[in-house]
């Protein structure tokens, strides 16, 4: 039973142009939702996070947007630069009880120059 | 730097042996998580320490066991290993100041032959 959902392994997107990454969840217990990059041979790093009570949150370059209803959650990028080629979990959480997190499997996305 | 230390970064053994793997917490972190990531698949959450005591349990075997000591550090011991368990192990911590953000190690890669 996969609660968090990624349906793209992989992404391939023009330097400079936008990312869009996308997550969907099951669970309606979650109210808190996280992005995390990896690099290989590093741990996950995190890099932004959305609560329920929220539609969307800005840090930068990264936008995370939260729709509740159709419990879906996409990070975008812009713009993409090469260091962002990377492998992209999302995950989510209950901010009451357990803070364990769930992940998804994971996008790669790959920035071309 | 997330603040978080694995050791060791890889680890080869033979199955039906038994190994420790040690994660320091960030400075003032109380909380502590362990993963495993198998074939870069998501993370899969395996249990929670809060404090010294254990907070959460997740799909972890028998044959795994955690514990977290006064110091805030953490063990995550692997027993009786099949091949199955080769997998990437992280640690992650997280303080009450952060909410349900967690900061991850950069891993140990477990090889079971």
């Amino acid at each position: 039973d996969q609660q968090v959902k990624q349906n793209s392994p992989s992404l391939s997107v023009q330097e400079g142009r936008i990312s869009i990454l996308n997550c969907d969840y099951t669970n309606s217990m979650f109210d808190y939702f996280l992005w995390y990059k990896k690099y290989p041979a590093e741990g996950p790093t995190f890099l932004i996070s959305i609560s329920s009570i929220k539609d969307k949150n800005e840090d930068g370059r990264f936008t995370v947007f939260l729709n509740k209803s159709a419990k879906h959650l996409s990070l975008h990028i812009v713009p993409s630069q090469p260091g962002d080629s990377a492998v992209y979990f999302c995950a989510a959480s209950a901010i009451q009880g357990a803070q364990k997190l769930v992940f998804g499997q994971g996008t790669r996305l790959t920035i071309n120059p | 730097d997330s603040g978080v230390t694995q050791t060791p970064k890889h680890l080869i053994t033979a199955t039906g042996q038994r190994v420790t793997l040690r994660c320091s917490p960030r400075s003032g972190d109380l909380s502590v998580y362990w993963y495993q990531q198998s074939l870069d698949q998501g993370l899969q959450f395996l249990i929670q320490y809060y404090n010294g005591e254990e907070r959460a349990k997740g799909n972890i075997l028998e044959r795994f066991s955690a514990q977290q000591f006064p110091d805030l550090h953490s063990e995550l011991n692997l027993s009786s290993l099949e091949l199955g368990d080769s997998a990437l192990y992280f640690c992650a911590s997280s303080g009450a100041s952060q909410g349900n953000i967690q900061y991850f190690g950069a891993g140990t890669r477990l090889s079971v032959l």
